[in-house]
């Protein structure tokens, strides 16, 4: 079956320009995350949502960072006045629950460049 | 607060040989663990998980780990090696107690296997 798919696969803007990144999870599952992944710090949790609401937001790295989901699926990471340590690949991911053990399925990413 | 710790960041083994790469972990409540590979320019792919049972996991492509609780570790293994293994390899935790939340990764260790 379909797999996560995200877009754009690449991102170049400029810094100051506003971002957004697009996630479609696989068919069923509720739980979507967002993390990052750059040279410097690996892999990073952003955020992660269980339904439409994301409980904890305390890993999104700035006030700069915002994400939505709506009807329980596609999910978009927005980042406003983008800045050069933004450059990463952002990965979604997602899973039957939130709870329990299941294991996340990720997408490809989309790699982020900021000029 | 969990970690991971990947000691090695590379680790190179000769086809047919058998590989092991390093993983140990912190958490505070009962760990849920998981092994991912990454080849150039994709995704991350799961291989395997411990949630709870045998200590022994078996997963894709010949892999399995083994869950030491005393020791804090779930080192990944493969009997044989195959030079089409070589990618970059990510553990990860979560805390099976703490409710839904996303994974924390180890920094990843790069497998060569040479003909």
């Amino acid at each position: 079956g379909a797999g996560v798919s995200q877009s754009p696969s690449n991102k170049v803007t400029e810094k100051g320009k506003d971002v957004e990144l697009r996630c479609d999870p696989i068919s069923g599952h509720t739980a979507l995350y967002w993390y990052r992944q750059s040279l410097g710090q690996g892999l990073e949790f952003l955020i992660y949502f269980q339904g439409n609401s994301a409980p904890d937001k305390s890993g999104l790295p700035s006030d700069r960072f915002s994400a939505e989901r709506t009807g329980g699926s596609v999910s978009t990471l927005t980042i406003q006045r983008t800045q050069q340590e933004d450059s990463a690949v952002y990965l979604c991911a997602s899973s039957e629950d939130g709870t329990g053990g299941y294991e996340q399925y990720f997408g490809p990413g989309t790699r982020l460049t900021v000029t | 607060a969990q970690s991971v710790a990947q000691p090695e960041d590379q680790v190179n083994v000769a086809e047919g040989n058998p590989l092991t790469v390093k993983c140990t972990y912190s958490v505070s409540g009962n760990p849920y663990l998981f092994w991912y590979v990454q080849y150039p320019n994709r995704g991350l792919q799961f291989l395997l998980k411990y949630i709870t049972g045998d200590n022994l996991v078996k997963g894709s492509y010949g892999f399995e780990a083994e869950f030491n609780k005393s020791q804090t570790s779930f080192h990944l293994k493969k009997p044989s090696a195959l030079v089409s293994d070589s990618a970059l390899y990510f553990c990860a935790v979560r805390d099976g107690g703490g409710g839904a939340d996303g994974l924390t990764f180890g920094k990843g260790t790069h497998l060569i296997i040479q003909p």
